[in-house]
């Protein structure tokens, strides 16, 4: 089982609609969790964090965590082409704080 | 200018060859990683280090070493360099309980 799984997509979905983003742990213990935004060719970007059960919103997006599930999402509401990216799930754990990515989530907003 | 940097930012070579690929950051961090992204497999940790005397192996670290020459320097090089090797390679940054930041990248091919 992989550590960090995400579907690799790509989901499309039309410009306005909310793209739904998912992510599955298998460490327990995983304290802090990540969603990354990456452009073809182009480096990793934070978009979001949350380290608590429950939804954090920031601006269009929202992280939802749940630990007793080991499952962490990312909506993204009124979906822009410029949106168009793969999404990157990564979750930090263990006593020196390692960072596991997923391989992401290729996303396709259509106009 | 960027926080993190990282040279050459594209670099073809042959099998056999030595090379090694720098980066540097104006942030501060104490850590910085090194990974390595292939189609299909995401972000693979190969070295970190959390300070100038600190080193330690990630997931991939055969066939690799790195040096970090200061806070803010970190190299990796590839001793005898092989196909499989074809990547783009990120550095990051990262300061206690923050989040990653990641450099630009460089795109390797060994031919």
């Amino acid at each position: 089982q992989k550590e960090v799984e995400q579907n690799s997509g790509p989901l499309s979905v039309p410009e306005g609609a909310i793209a739904s983003l998912n992510c599955t742990y298998s460490d327990r213990v995983s304290q802090s969790f990540f969603w990354y935004r990456q452009y073809s060719g182009k480096s990793p970007e934070l978009i979001m964090s949350i380290y608590s059960n429950g939804d954090k919103e920031d601006g269009r997006f929202t992280a939802q965590l749940n630990k007793a599930s080991q499952y962490v999402s990312l909506l993204i509401r009124d979906s822009q082409p410029s949106d168009s990216a793969t999404y990157l799930c990564a979750v930090r754990s263990g006593g020196y704080q390692k960072v596991t990515f997923g391989t992401g989530t290729k996303l396709q907003v259509i106009p | 200018d960027a926080d993190v940097t990282q040279t050459p930012r594209n670099r073809i070579t042959k099998t056999g060859k030595r090379i090694m690929l720098e980066c540097s950051q104006t942030k501060g961090h104490d850590r910085m990683y090194w990974y390595r992204q292939d189609p299909g497999l995401g972000l693979r940790l190969i070295y970190y280090s959390f300070d100038v005397k600190d080193i330690n192996k990630g997931e991939i670290s055969d066939g690799y070493s790195v040096s970090r020459q200061a806070q803010a320097k970190f190299s990796l090089s590839l001793e005898s360099a092989i196909p499989n090797q074809t990547a783009l390679y990120f550095c990051a940054t990262r300061q206690g309980d923050e989040t990653q930041y990641f450099g630009p990248g460089t795109r390797l091919l060994v031919l």
